[in-house]
């Protein structure tokens, strides 16, 4: 009964692969969102999605694209993986109105690049 | 861009209690947070306060906030060994800014 969550959990792929993270939320939000923490446990935000549309859009390489198919989920698509790439990828999401921005975070897709 | 500021490490001893601190520079966020992380799992929310309070209790967490200062702090009363954890002080609208995060050991 996760509210928020992610898959896989793990991935350990080669360089210059495409990979995906999916994401799903339960919670009936408007807004989903990707960060991105790196080994020094520095969370830095991507991308942020409301009801479909991207609304914040991060300095990220072009090589990662969100995918919002509907307000539930929200994929993150990573095309010709680079080691940097190497990190904990957290999704989250939270509701429209008086509560807005208090969001509520996936268990993260730890992803290891080799 | 807007900081926030932790400090890394903070240590105690099992029945004491625990401040972390943390510092921002954006004041329109209308609420902040503290999320906590234990080790290899996700972001779970803490407690957050509206920007408009001084304090918030919630069982052993007390949340107080200073605006003018922009400090923030969280203390956990008779801090346990699960508490063991990196904390992490946000603030922002739509995107979080996180702070770098501070661990804290409880030690027996």
């Amino acid at each position: 009964d996760t509210a928020v969550s992610q898959t896989p959990k793990y991935l350990v792929t080669q360089m210059g692969n495409d990979k995906s993270i999916k994401c799903e939320q339960n919670l009936g939000h408007d807004t989903m969102y990707w960060y991105k923490q790196d080994s020094k446990k520095f969370l830095k935000i991507m991308f942020s999605y409301n009801n479909k549309e991207l609304i914040i859009n991060e300095t990220v390489p072009n090589r990662f694209s969100p995918k919002s198919p509907d307000k539930a989920h929200l994929n993150l698509h990573i095309n010709s993986l680079e080691l940097g790439d190497s990190a904990v990828y957290f999704c989250a999401s939270s509701q429209e109105g008086e509560f807005k921005n208090i969001q509520y975070f996936g268990a993260g897709t730890r992803l290891s690049v080799l | 861009g807007e900081d926030v500021e932790q400090s890394l490490f903070l240590s105690v001893r099992e029945g004491d209690s625990s401040v972390i601190n943390c510092t921002y520079t954006d004041s329109s966020s209308t609420y902040l947070y503290w999320y906590k992380q234990e080790p290899g799992a996700g972001l779970q929310l803490l407690t957050y306060i509206f920007s408009n309070m001084d304090m918030k209790q919630d069982q052993r967490l007390t949340v107080l906030l200073n605006k003018k200062d922009k400090h923030l702090s969280l203390r956990i009363a008779d801090t346990q060994t699960g508490d063991s954890a990196i904390y992490f002080c946000a603030e922002g609208e739509y995107a979080l800014n996180f702070g770098k995060g501070t661990s804290l050991l409880v030690t027996p």
